[in-house]
């Protein structure tokens, strides 16, 4: 199947610093692209939608100015997570919807700790 | 309501077991529906990829839809300890974003 890559896979960073999530699609191109955040336990839950060249589309509650996304080119999106605070810790994942035949593949996730 | 519901277990059966994972769903607009594999600190992998109604199957796993009844079925033949993860039933009506159920944790023991 198509490969999504996500880096890093892990990063611990102190309160207040910026992190910058990579996701890119490396076999297919993906004018869609999904970023999630998952608790422990928990499902996955949809933090915005990413579409190549125009802004992103944030799901209710998600605070647009805190997640920045960026979708560049038809491979590559990116997520950061500006003056993150230990509330931000948790586990992000990527997702890019195969334009062909509408499948959704995901990245490998990162694992966030804010300290 | 969440509008995909899975029972989040755990569900622990012998190797060999035929195992059913099941999940219900309270939107009719929904169209495609997926299952997920995501073993510990990892992204979902796709499973199984099915539109609307139907049975579908591939080796030893089974995706079964019944709209009437918004139900949604993953069965495992031949279970193996690999098979150990968390099962994640997904539902959509466009292909694009996806509502997820909460996750159904598997364990296949030897």
């Amino acid at each position: 199947g198509a490969v999504v890559s996500q880096h890093p896979s892990r990063v611990i960073c102190k309160s207040g610093t910026s992190v910058k999530i990579e996701c890119r699609s490396l076999d297919f191109q993906a004018t869609t692209m999904f970023w999630y955040r998952q608790f422990p336990k928990q499902s996955l839950m949809l933090m915005a939608t990413s579409n190549e060249g125009s802004k992103a589309t944030y799901e209710q509650g998600v605070e647009k100015d805190k997640f920045l996304i960026n979708h560049a080119s038809l491979t590559l999106s990116t997520l950061t997570v500006t003056s993150a605070h230990p509330e931000d810790s948790s586990f992000y994942i990527c997702s890019a919807r195969e334009a062909v035949n509408e499948k959704l593949f995901f990245g490998s996730g990162t694992q966030l700790s804010v300290l | 309501q969440k509008e995909v519901e899975q029972d989040p277990g755990p569900l622990s059966v012998p190797e060999g077991a035929i195992v059913s994972l099941n999940c219900t769903y309270s939107n009719s607009a929904f169209q495609y529906f997926m299952w997920y594999r995501q073993y510990s600190r990892k992204g979902p992998e796709l499973l199984m990829y099915t539109y609307s109604s139907g049975n579908k199957e591939d080796g030893r796993f089974t995706a079964q839809v019944d709209k009437s009844s918004k139900y949604i079925s993953l069965f495992i033949r031949d279970s193996q300890p690999s098979d150990s993860a968390t099962y994640l039933c997904a539902a959509s009506n466009s292909g694009y974003a996806l509502n997820f159920g909460k996750g159904t944790s598997l364990l296949v023991t030897p």
